[in-house]
């Protein structure tokens, strides 16, 4: 069965640093997005991005994050300077119109 | 606005029970998609159901049925004969499209004892 596949599955970062995180979304999904999830709560939506533009964005996703579709395959969330409250599970998903799949996930870990 | 109610942030059984998770939402959109997901201890999110406004009818998987009323505004979720592997936090979740962003609830963590 197809996967989303996440990388690093967890990644260790001072404050300030500016850290990318990487999804290989399913070939041929269309629709890309990006969660958050801190320790203990709930998951919530960061991003969505379509047809090579941001779709919808969260209030979360403010201009310290930035998505982009480098290569055509891979979907990066990137963080500019990191503040220890970025610490948290981050999902890619992907999806086409007939449901989408979430990766496993990356632990960011700001200290 | 979406919204979506997990009102059990934990539950406790012993192993052998059958357990109902619920879930209540909001939403003006006449079509809108519940998704029920299961977190483990590992951390990854795990699909369990996706279901439309237009099809009421409950389902089953094996032990895991769905109780959808559009009524109650209610999708619950209910677990027979637990078992120890069923404990993980479990999630309830809203999309107004079968591919858009979703609205989590808070979550509800599941606690099987052997």
């Amino acid at each position: 069965e197809p996967e989303v596949t996440q990388t690093p599955s967890h990644q260790v970062t001072q404050m300030g640093q500016e850290v990318i995180l990487r999804c290989v979304p399913i070939s041929n999904h269309l629709y890309f997005y990006w969660y958050r999830q801190i320790l203990g709560q709930k998951v919530e939506f960061l991003v969505s991005f379509y047809n090579n533009e941001i779709s919808e964005k969260s209030e979360i996703f403010d201009d310290q994050f930035s998505v982009e579709r480098p290569d055509g395959s891979n979907f990066t969330l990137k963080i500019r300077s990191t503040k220890l409250e970025d610490s948290a599970m981050y999902f890619c998903a992907s999806g086409d119109i007939y449901g989408y799949t979430f990766g496993s996930g990356t632990r960011l870990t700001v200290v | 606005a979406q919204k979506v109610t997990q009102a059990q942030t934990e539950i406790s059984v012993v192993e052998k029970e059958d357990v109902t998770l619920d879930c209540v939402y909001e939403t003006r959109d006449t079509t809108y998609y519940l998704f029920w997901y299961k977190q483990p201890p590992s951390g990854e999110l795990v699909f369990l159901i996706r279901r439309n406004s237009f099809d009421e009818q409950n389902e089953i998987s094996g032990r895991y049925s769905w109780n959808f009323q559009k009524s109650t505004s209610s999708f619950n979720f209910t677990i027979t004969a637990s078992q120890v592997v069923d404990s993980a936090v479990y999630f309830c979740a809203l999309s107004n499209t079968n591919a858009g962003k979703s609205t989590f609830g808070d979550g509800t963590t599941l606690t099987v004892k052997p």
